[in-house]
Order: C-alpha cells, then sequence, then structure tokens
C-alpha cells in the first residue's frame, strides 16, 4: 500500500509554455502532498506544502505565481510550471502524507526539460 | 533551506564490505530518516528512527541517532552491486508540521 504516481514521467516544453504536473495517492487519502525540486547530483529541496481544500505554502524563494499549486482533492495534487524557462529544467517529485504519522510516501519524479 | 550534512558525499567500496554513511543536522529533531535514490528515479523510504532511540535495525541496515551530537550514521553491511544508490537523512522538527529536511546525500557506489 501507500502508492504515489506522477504523471507525466518526463515532459520537453518549450520556452514560455506551461507544463502540468500531477501526483496522485493511488490507494490511500492524502491530507498532505509536498512538492520538491531536485537539480542533477543533489538533495531535494521542498517547494511547498499543499494541504487538500486549502492554498499552498511556499518555502522561501519560492515563486507562488510560478509555481501553481492545486490540491483538489485527497488523492491529487498537481503543479503547474508557468512561463517555464531553461532554468526551470529539473527533476520534480512529489510526496503525500495521510497526517497520521511523520511517514512520507513519494512519487517516481518528473523529469522536466525547457528547451 | 537544508540543515543535513552527510558525509562523505561520494563513497565507492568493493561488494561484500560494509558501507557507512554519516549524517548531521542543526536543530532539534522529531525523527530522523534515511532514503534511497537510484538515478532518475524517486526515492525509497528505508528507516526511520525517532529521537527517544539510539539504534534501529533492518535487514542489513542499521542505523544510530546520537541526538547530544545531532548525527545519525547509516551502515549497510554485506554490501550488493544493486546498493548503489543516493542515500540521504532527512529530519522531521519538533513543530509538526511534516517538512521533511534532507541531508545533501552520499552516492554510494559499489564495485562488483
Amino acid at each position: 500500500g501507500a502508492v504515489v504516481s506522477q504523471h507525466p514521467s518526463w515532459v520537453i516544453c518549450k520556452s514560455g509554455t506551461s507544463v502540468k504536473i500531477e501526483c496522485r495517492s493511488l490507494d490511500f487519502q492524502a491530507t498532505t502532498m509536498f512538492w520538491y525540486r531536485q537539480f542533477p547530483k543533489q538533495s531535494l529541496m521542498l517547494m511547498a506544502t499543499s494541504n487538500e481544500g486549502s492554498k499552498a505554502t511556499y518555502e522561501q524563494g519560492v515563486e507562488k505565481d510560478k509555481f501553481l499549486i492545486n490540491h483538489a482533492s485527497l488523492t491529487l495534487s498537481t503543479l503547474t510550471v508557468t512561463s517555464a524557462h531553461p532554468e526551470d529544467s529539473s527533476f520534480y517529485i512529489c510526496s503525500a502524507s495521510r497526517g497520521v504519522s511523520y511517514e512520507q510516501y513519494f512519487g517516481p519524479g518528473t523529469r522536466l526539460t525547457v528547451t | 533551506s537544508q540543515q543535513g550534512e552527510e558525509d562523505p558525499q561520494a563513497l565507492s567500496i568493493q561488494e561484500g564490505e560494509n558501507a557507512t554513511m554519516n549524517c548531521s543536522y542543526k536543530t532539534s529533531i522529531n525523527n530522523l530518516q534515511w532514503y534511497r535514490q537510484n538515478s532518475g528515479r524517486g526515492l525509497v523510504h528505508l528507516i526511520l528512527i525517532r529521537s527517544n532511540e539510539r539504534e534501529k535495525h533492518s535487514g542489513r541496515l542499521r542505523v544510530t541517532l546520537d541526538t547530544s551530537k545531532k548525527s545519525s550514521s547509516l551502515l549497510i553491511t554485506a554490501s550488493r552491486a544493486a546498493d548503489t544508490a543516493s542515500y540521504f537523512c532527512a529530519t522531521h522538527g519538533l513543530q509538526g508540521a511534516q517538512k521533511l529536511v534532507f541531508g545533501q546525500g552520499t552516492r554510494l557506489t559499489i564495485n562488483p
């Protein structure tokens, strides 16, 4: 149990376009979902925390108007990278938590390349 | 901001040897977790150790926690080629916000 999926697994887009990444908890209800960004050979950096039905909480330095997060249901959160630029190219990973413990379940990640 | 520091940053050993990775953190924690990440993949949860625990075992994994030194270690015994991956520690603070703060990670290579 506790499976988290992400779609797409990889995406290539042109500079200036927007890209949406989905994060789904397949067999549990996730009251909280997290979005991380990971540059090559670096660690995970938390971008934002989202709770179902409320606005996401963004970490310092993360532009909320550029990285739109929607957590519309207990099984789905989306991250939209708006007006993407080459420097947004990265590995984006989501995780989901049931809220009753401290364990987060991670998705397989989405590789975004902006050309 | 990252609060965890891991060392070494990279470790290369022969199959069958033991691998030890260390993690240090800066603030008080509720628990500390270790994750594995294969290249280009998501994270796999390995083990969680609570702040009131000093040692925990899971199969070939042994984790220690020293809250007085704000440090933890992950030992993988009898390493296998399949253990080749990056290993990250992550801490949960005391505030209960469920935020995980990741260390910089150790890239482990097991040579056959």
